[in-house]
């Protein structure tokens, strides 16, 4: 029984290429959430997604962030144009629903290194 | 004020000893709060929910003080295992599910054999 799986776990991008984050929640889990965690930071809020909607995206940069979760296949975390401020590590975290409890299944990361 | 506050430590315990966390909270509708541990460039993993009684697993004690807006936990007997860092973790009023959970900045614990 898999948990939240991500890849890749390390991602190297030059400054100005585009980064992308895949995030497959676990089996029966429809609702992803996305985390971020600058060196030395607590985990922030980015995305709030369920299945082909986006629920609350209060926590996501107002340019080059964007999030999916199609109906078939993993969630999509896209950074375009990275810069080094980008550079942290991203947690995706996933439930099965609307009343599930407190607890969130968190992934193993991508840790995002612009240089 | 940052939401959630923590002392960052670190703190370097000898095993078994007991050590003491405390994290502090600015939003006083929050309504749920926890205690979630992670090691070193890994993923978070929730430890245990605090709820107003108190309550406690094994060797670890949390308390809740909505008056004082404070949050602690107590780990008795410490074992080189937990050595890691603790998040307190506040969710925040309204919303549905999981979302917007808010995360101190941790608390780095090393215990000396």
């Amino acid at each position: 029984n898999a948990g939240v799986m991500q890849n890749p776990r390390h991602l190297v991008r030059r400054r100005g290429q585009e980064a992308r984050l895949r995030c497959s929640p676990m089996k029966g889990h429809s609702h992803v959430y996305w985390y971020r965690q600058l060196p030395e930071e607590g985990l922030k809020f980015m995305v709030y997604l369920q299945k082909e909607n986006i629920i609350d995206e209060s926590g996501m940069p107002k340019e080059r962030f964007s999030a999916e979760f199609p109906k078939e296949g993993p969630s999509i975390l896209r950074i375009q144009q990275v810069v080094r401020g980008d550079s942290a590590a991203y947690f995706c975290a996933s439930s099965p629903g609307w009343t599930s409890n407190e607890k969130l299944f968190f992934g193993s990361g991508t840790q995002l290194s612009v240089l | 004020r940052k939401e959630v506050e923590q002392d960052p430590g670190p703190f370097n315990v000898p095993e078994g000893a007991t050590v003491a966390f405390n994290c502090t909270y600015s939003n006083s509708a929050s309504q749920s709060f926890f205690w979630y541990r992670q090691d070193c460039r890994k993923e978070p993993k929730l430890l245990m929910s605090v709820y107003s009684s108190g309550n406690e697993d094994g060797r670890f004690t949390a308390q809740l003080n909505r008056a004082s807006q404070y949050i602690s936990l107590l780990i008795r007997d410490s074992k080189l295992s937990d050595s890691a860092t603790y998040l307190c973790v506040v969710k925040p009023s309204g919303g549905f599910g999981n979302e917007k959970l808010t995360f101190g900045t941790g608390t780095r614990l090393t215990i000396i054999p």
